[in-house]
């Protein structure tokens, strides 16, 4: 069964820092990745999402993640870190079925100034 | 207007009560879903309705009760609940019925107590 691992479920980074949040899949078959934001007291909102096509993905925020298939990952990345991109992060992928998300347990992002 | 509409934000209930929780969206979407999270952990799926009907029900206990009177909306009733039911219920959407495949758009959520 396709399972999501992301690495880290703390990061801290100063402010204007590289952030690197990680994620792994299981699936033999690359599924359809996403990565989406918890804000404290919110609902989740998406930053970005792999399909097919360009391994680059380019979201919201600054935000970009790279779908590796040899290496079954799909990192999150931003170049320069702002004290707004505290919050939940959250990599998810379809299940097998692609009727619904699979997510992985979180990585909580703090950014210091 | 891409927004999911939940109410209440917060409801505190008793275990011997019955509540109901409503989530709204007007975006044209064809799948609801509705998902339970506990604190610092990732969203659990509990129901998901596609096209008004009930398509996938993630062994959920009796005591909650999904209902989808109309495309643009789906309840929760709650009934009987336990201390451990509380949490935060999300209510999401997406514009087909692949959820594993599509955007999800989600609400803001009921953080619900059970006392």
């Amino acid at each position: 069964a396709q399972s999501v691992t992301q690495l880290g479920s703390h990061v801290s980074v100063s402010e204007g820092a590289l952030v690197l949040l990680r994620c792994n899949y299981s699936s033999s078959v690359p599924p359809y990745l996403f990565w989406y934001v918890q804000y404290p007291n919110q609902g989740l909102q998406l930053l970005l999402k792999y399909t097919t096509g360009a391994t680059l993905v380019k979201g919201i925020n600054g935000f970009e993640a790279e779908f590796k298939k040899s290496e079954t990952s799909f990192h999150l990345t931003k170049p320069s870190a702002h004290m707004s991109d505290a919050a939940e992060y959250f990599c998810a992928a379809t299940n097998q079925a692609g009727t619904a998300l699979i997510f992985g347990k979180g990585t909580t992002l703090s950014v210091s100034s | 207007d891409t927004e999911v509409t939940q109410t209440p934000k917060h409801l505190v209930m008793g275990m011997t009560n019955k509540k109901s929780l409503k989530c709204e969206q007007h975006m044209g979407h064809r799948a609801m879903y509705w998902y339970k999270q506990k604190a610092k952990k990732p969203p659990e799926l509990m129901f998901v309705y596609s096209y008004e009907k009930l398509s996938i029900n993630e062994s959920v206990p009796s005591r909650f009760s999904p209902e989808c009177p109309n495309s643009s909306l789906l309840n929760l009733h709650l009934h009987a609940l336990q201390p451990e039911d509380s949490a935060l219920y999300l209510c999401a959407s997406s514009q087909g019925d692949r959820g594993g495949e599509e955007t999800q758009y989600f609400g803001p959520g009921t953080r619900l107590l059970v006392l």
